[in-house]
């Protein structure tokens, strides 16, 4: 039983680079997310999705896109490699919430670094 | 908009005694509560979880957590601590389509 799987678990990047973090969940969830987590500062949502075909920004969405074509999918995209960038990357999953009452289901996360 | 404060960055115990982490946070309504807990190197596993009823709710690996409207507060409990404990535990509140998180507390078990 996978549940939410991020590849990769590390990643070092220079600066200007691009590339996409891998989200895929088997648990047919609606609702996917993705939080960056900084030292001492908790979880931040970067983007969300209630859907295939619908995504919204979170709390910091600047120098990120995503993408949700499937059910199953939720990549998150870097174009320009920024040092602020780097960080560690959590994908979530929830079922339903229209009104933040569901748990959310975590992957291991992308520990990226930009150089 | 929701928020959660735990005051406490690190909190260190000594194996087998008791346990408290705080969380407050600021919402007009009842809110929606959860406790969650991050192992080095891991995702964050959900502890526990408040939505209405009965103030006092049980989780898993032994962990309790009391909600009291009075205060503001949803504080994590649990009576003996074991060095497996030992990880970095965030407090959310929902909010909307996600979840808003505390910026944790770091708990160290000593021998």
């Amino acid at each position: 039983n996978a549940g939410v799987t991020q590849t990769p678990k590390f990643r070092i990047l220079k600066i200007g680079q691009s590339m996409t973090l891998q989200c895929t969940q088997d648990m047919n969830h609606n609702y996917m997310y993705w939080y960056r987590q900084d030292p001492g500062m908790g979880l931040k949502l970067i983007y969300y999705s209630v859907g295939a075909g619908i995504t919204d920004k979170g709390e910091v969405p600047n120098g990120y896109n995503v993408s949700r074509s499937t059910t199953e999918d939720f990549p998150l995209r870097l174009e320009l490699a920024a040092p602020s960038q780097t960080s560690v990357y959590f994908c979530a999953t929830t079922l339903s919430s229209g009104n933040g009452n569901q748990p959310q289901h975590f992957g291991d996360g992308t520990r990226l670094s930009i150089l | 908009a929701q928020s959660v404060t735990q005051p406490d960055i690190h909190i260190t115990v000594s194996e087998g005694a008791s346990l408290e982490l705080r969380c407050n946070y600021s919402y007009g309504a009842t809110p929606y509560l959860f406790w969650y807990v991050q192992s080095p190197g891991q995702g964050l596993q959900l502890l526990l979880k408040y939505f209405s009823g009965d103030t006092l709710v049980q989780g898993i690996k032994g962990f309790e957590a009391e909600f009291k409207r009075s205060q503001s507060s949803f504080n994590l409990r649990k009576p003996s601590v074991h060095w497996s404990d030992a990880a970095e535990y965030f407090c959310a509140v929902g909010s909307g389509y996600a979840l808003n998180f505390g910026k944790g507390t770091s708990l160290l078990v000593t021998p």
